[in-house]
Protein backbone atom coordinates (compact mmCIF):
# COMPACT_ATOMS: atom_id res chain seq x y z
CA UNK A 1 0.00 0.00 0.00
CA UNK A 2 0.83 3.79 -0.35
CA UNK A 3 3.11 5.17 2.60
CA UNK A 4 3.82 8.35 3.88
CA UNK A 5 6.59 9.43 5.55
CA UNK A 6 6.28 12.32 8.11
CA UNK A 7 9.26 13.92 9.91
CA UNK A 8 10.23 14.90 12.43
CA UNK A 9 7.51 12.99 14.68
CA UNK A 10 8.24 14.93 17.32
CA UNK A 11 9.90 19.24 17.65
CA UNK A 12 10.33 20.98 20.76
CA UNK A 13 11.43 25.02 19.70
CA UNK A 14 11.29 27.98 21.53
CA UNK A 15 8.66 30.58 20.92
CA UNK A 16 9.24 32.99 17.81
CA UNK A 17 11.35 30.60 16.11
CA UNK A 18 10.38 28.57 12.96
CA UNK A 19 9.75 25.11 12.44
CA UNK A 20 9.44 22.65 9.00
CA UNK A 21 7.55 19.65 9.27
CA UNK A 22 8.57 17.39 6.22
CA UNK A 23 6.10 15.28 4.43
CA UNK A 24 6.77 12.38 1.77
CA UNK A 25 5.36 9.65 -0.65
CA UNK A 26 7.90 7.05 -0.35
CA UNK A 27 6.21 4.93 -3.02
CA UNK A 28 3.61 7.13 -4.93
CA UNK A 29 3.61 10.32 -6.72
CA UNK A 30 0.96 12.60 -4.96
CA UNK A 31 -0.28 15.74 -6.63
CA UNK A 32 -2.39 16.27 -3.95
CA UNK A 33 -1.53 16.40 -0.04
CA UNK A 34 -3.44 17.61 2.99
CA UNK A 35 -2.07 18.78 6.13
CA UNK A 36 -4.27 18.58 9.51
CA UNK A 37 -4.41 19.57 13.02
CA UNK A 38 -5.03 17.50 16.08
CA UNK A 39 -6.45 19.22 18.81
CA UNK A 40 -6.42 17.62 22.32
CA UNK A 41 -10.02 16.85 22.05
CA UNK A 42 -9.67 14.36 19.41
CA UNK A 43 -11.01 16.47 16.51
CA UNK A 44 -9.58 16.52 13.15
CA UNK A 45 -8.99 20.17 11.46
CA UNK A 46 -8.45 20.37 8.08
CA UNK A 47 -5.86 23.19 7.33
CA UNK A 48 -4.77 23.11 4.21
CA UNK A 49 -4.37 21.21 1.18
CA UNK A 50 -0.95 21.19 -0.93
CA UNK A 51 -1.40 20.77 -4.65
CA UNK A 52 2.53 20.27 -6.59
CA UNK A 53 3.94 23.03 -8.13
CA UNK A 54 1.01 25.51 -7.16
CA UNK A 55 -0.35 27.38 -4.23
CA UNK A 56 -2.21 26.18 -1.23
CA UNK A 57 -5.36 25.74 -0.98
CA UNK A 58 -6.13 27.31 2.76
CA UNK A 59 -9.07 26.19 4.80
CA UNK A 60 -10.98 29.45 6.24
CA UNK A 61 -9.63 30.99 9.45
CA UNK A 62 -5.93 28.98 8.83
CA UNK A 63 -3.24 31.91 8.84
CA UNK A 64 -1.67 31.49 5.26
CA UNK A 65 1.99 33.74 6.60
CA UNK A 66 1.83 31.37 9.90
CA UNK A 67 1.54 27.96 7.99
CA UNK A 68 3.51 28.20 4.88
CA UNK A 69 3.30 24.58 2.90
CA UNK A 70 5.28 24.39 0.07
CA UNK A 71 4.84 21.32 -2.49
CA UNK A 72 7.45 21.63 -4.35
CA UNK A 73 7.64 17.87 -6.10
CA UNK A 74 5.17 15.26 -6.37
CA UNK A 75 7.19 13.27 -3.21
CA UNK A 76 7.45 16.06 -0.98
CA UNK A 77 4.84 18.49 0.91
CA UNK A 78 6.43 20.63 3.69
CA UNK A 79 4.71 22.92 6.52
CA UNK A 80 6.46 25.73 8.11
CA UNK A 81 5.04 27.22 11.29
CA UNK A 82 6.56 30.51 11.05
CA UNK A 83 7.04 32.33 14.52
CA UNK A 84 5.63 29.96 16.55
CA UNK A 85 3.87 30.23 19.61
CA UNK A 86 2.89 28.37 22.46
CA UNK A 87 -0.82 28.25 20.83
CA UNK A 88 0.41 26.76 18.29
CA UNK A 89 1.69 23.53 20.10
CA UNK A 90 -0.20 20.41 18.87
CA UNK A 91 -0.40 17.22 15.95
CA UNK A 92 0.14 17.57 12.83
CA UNK A 93 -0.71 14.70 10.70
CA UNK A 94 -0.12 15.11 6.74
CA UNK A 95 -2.14 13.04 3.69
CA UNK A 96 -1.90 12.10 0.23
CA UNK A 97 -3.90 10.31 -2.00
CA UNK A 98 -2.18 8.14 -4.56
CA UNK A 99 -3.44 9.67 -7.75
CA UNK A 100 -2.76 6.69 -9.82
CA UNK A 101 -5.10 4.63 -7.62
CA UNK A 102 -8.19 2.87 -8.00
CA UNK A 103 -9.82 4.80 -5.26
CA UNK A 104 -8.36 8.29 -6.24
CA UNK A 105 -11.60 9.78 -6.61
CA UNK A 106 -13.20 7.88 -3.53
CA UNK A 107 -11.47 10.17 -0.99
CA UNK A 108 -9.26 7.59 0.17
CA UNK A 109 -6.27 8.85 2.06
CA UNK A 110 -2.72 7.92 3.40
CA UNK A 111 -1.91 9.26 6.40
CA UNK A 112 1.83 10.32 7.49
CA UNK A 113 2.26 9.51 11.05
CA UNK A 114 2.21 12.77 12.60
CA UNK A 115 4.80 15.73 14.34
CA UNK A 116 3.82 16.88 17.94
CA UNK A 117 4.73 19.95 17.82
CA UNK A 118 5.53 21.42 21.12
CA UNK A 119 6.32 25.37 21.46
CA UNK A 120 8.08 26.61 24.64
CA UNK B 1 -23.11 18.99 1.14
CA UNK B 2 -21.21 15.89 3.21
CA UNK B 3 -21.04 15.04 6.76
CA UNK B 4 -20.54 12.85 9.64
CA UNK B 5 -21.33 11.65 12.78
CA UNK B 6 -19.63 10.21 15.68
CA UNK B 7 -22.68 10.08 17.99
CA UNK B 8 -20.22 8.71 20.91
CA UNK B 9 -16.97 9.99 22.31
CA UNK B 10 -16.16 6.82 24.02
CA UNK B 11 -17.27 3.43 23.81
CA UNK B 12 -16.09 0.64 26.69
CA UNK B 13 -15.99 -2.72 26.20
CA UNK B 14 -14.84 -5.88 28.01
CA UNK B 15 -12.23 -7.84 26.22
CA UNK B 16 -13.76 -10.53 24.11
CA UNK B 17 -17.22 -8.89 24.04
CA UNK B 18 -18.37 -7.54 20.32
CA UNK B 19 -17.87 -4.29 19.94
CA UNK B 20 -19.57 -1.53 17.98
CA UNK B 21 -18.48 2.04 16.73
CA UNK B 22 -21.32 4.18 15.39
CA UNK B 23 -20.87 6.54 12.52
CA UNK B 24 -23.92 8.46 10.51
CA UNK B 25 -23.34 10.15 7.59
CA UNK B 26 -25.57 12.87 5.30
CA UNK B 27 -24.40 13.16 1.30
CA UNK B 28 -26.52 14.25 -1.76
CA UNK B 29 -25.46 11.64 -3.96
CA UNK B 30 -23.83 8.47 -3.32
CA UNK B 31 -21.35 7.89 0.09
CA UNK B 32 -17.77 6.73 -0.58
CA UNK B 33 -17.22 6.04 3.70
CA UNK B 34 -13.92 4.85 5.38
CA UNK B 35 -13.06 3.94 8.71
CA UNK B 36 -9.61 4.63 10.42
CA UNK B 37 -7.62 3.62 13.36
CA UNK B 38 -5.27 5.83 15.74
CA UNK B 39 -3.10 4.81 18.00
CA UNK B 40 -1.26 7.02 20.44
CA UNK B 41 0.54 9.73 19.10
CA UNK B 42 0.40 8.18 15.20
CA UNK B 43 -0.73 8.91 12.25
CA UNK B 44 -4.17 7.41 10.84
CA UNK B 45 -3.95 4.02 9.41
CA UNK B 46 -6.98 2.69 6.65
CA UNK B 47 -9.54 -0.23 8.47
CA UNK B 48 -11.72 -0.19 5.44
CA UNK B 49 -14.05 1.17 2.86
CA UNK B 50 -17.13 0.86 1.43
CA UNK B 51 -17.26 2.56 -2.26
CA UNK B 52 -20.28 0.02 -3.79
CA UNK B 53 -20.83 -3.56 -3.55
CA UNK B 54 -21.57 -6.03 -0.76
CA UNK B 55 -23.07 -3.81 2.34
CA UNK B 56 -21.04 -5.96 4.66
CA UNK B 57 -17.45 -4.74 4.05
CA UNK B 58 -14.32 -6.85 5.72
CA UNK B 59 -11.11 -4.96 6.76
CA UNK B 60 -7.97 -5.14 8.63
CA UNK B 61 -7.91 -6.88 12.16
CA UNK B 62 -10.70 -8.63 12.13
CA UNK B 63 -13.32 -5.74 12.05
CA UNK B 64 -16.10 -4.92 9.51
CA UNK B 65 -18.55 -2.48 8.69
CA UNK B 66 -22.09 -2.76 7.20
CA UNK B 67 -23.89 0.04 4.77
CA UNK B 68 -27.47 0.83 5.49
CA UNK B 69 -28.64 2.88 3.21
CA UNK B 70 -31.82 3.26 4.56
CA UNK B 71 -30.44 4.09 7.95
CA UNK B 72 -27.36 6.44 6.54
CA UNK B 73 -25.29 4.33 8.82
CA UNK B 74 -21.53 2.50 8.66
CA UNK B 75 -21.19 1.12 11.64
CA UNK B 76 -17.82 -0.29 12.63
CA UNK B 77 -18.12 -3.86 14.37
CA UNK B 78 -15.84 -6.96 15.79
CA UNK B 79 -17.25 -9.69 16.85
CA UNK B 80 -14.48 -10.00 19.66
CA UNK B 81 -12.67 -7.13 21.53
CA UNK B 82 -9.14 -7.21 22.43
CA UNK B 83 -7.19 -4.78 24.53
CA UNK B 84 -5.21 -3.71 21.71
CA UNK B 85 -8.28 -2.86 19.91
CA UNK B 86 -8.42 0.60 22.25
CA UNK B 87 -7.52 3.20 20.13
CA UNK B 88 -9.04 6.44 18.34
CA UNK B 89 -11.75 5.56 15.65
CA UNK B 90 -12.73 7.83 13.00
CA UNK B 91 -15.22 7.47 10.34
CA UNK B 92 -15.29 9.58 7.39
CA UNK B 93 -17.49 10.62 3.94
CA UNK B 94 -17.26 11.19 0.46
CA UNK B 95 -20.04 12.38 -1.45
CA UNK B 96 -20.17 10.95 -5.00
CA UNK B 97 -21.65 13.64 -6.99
CA UNK B 98 -19.33 16.40 -4.58
CA UNK B 99 -17.04 18.56 -6.68
CA UNK B 100 -14.76 17.72 -3.73
CA UNK B 101 -12.64 14.69 -3.43
CA UNK B 102 -11.80 15.32 -0.02
CA UNK B 103 -13.33 13.37 2.75
CA UNK B 104 -15.02 14.97 6.03
CA UNK B 105 -14.32 13.23 9.24
CA UNK B 106 -16.12 12.57 12.55
CA UNK B 107 -15.08 13.96 15.60
CA UNK B 108 -13.64 10.28 16.92
CA UNK B 109 -15.00 7.38 18.82
CA UNK B 110 -12.46 6.84 21.77
CA UNK B 111 -12.70 2.29 22.09
CA UNK B 112 -11.35 1.45 25.43
CA UNK B 113 -11.16 -2.43 25.80
CA UNK B 114 -10.95 -3.68 29.46
CA UNK B 115 -9.31 -6.73 30.30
Amino acid sequence: GAVVSQHPSRVICKSGTSVKIECRSLDFQATTMFWYRQFPKKSLMLMATSNEGSKATYEQGVEKDKFLINHASLTLSTLTVTSAHPEDSSFYICSARDYRAPGMNTGELFFGEGSRLTVL
Amino acid sequence: AQSVAQPEDQVNVAEGNPLTVKCTYSVSGNPYLFWYVQYPNRGLQFLLKYITGDNLVKGSYGFEAEFNKSQTSFHLKKPSALVSDSALYFCAVRDSSGGSYIPTFGRGTSLIVHP
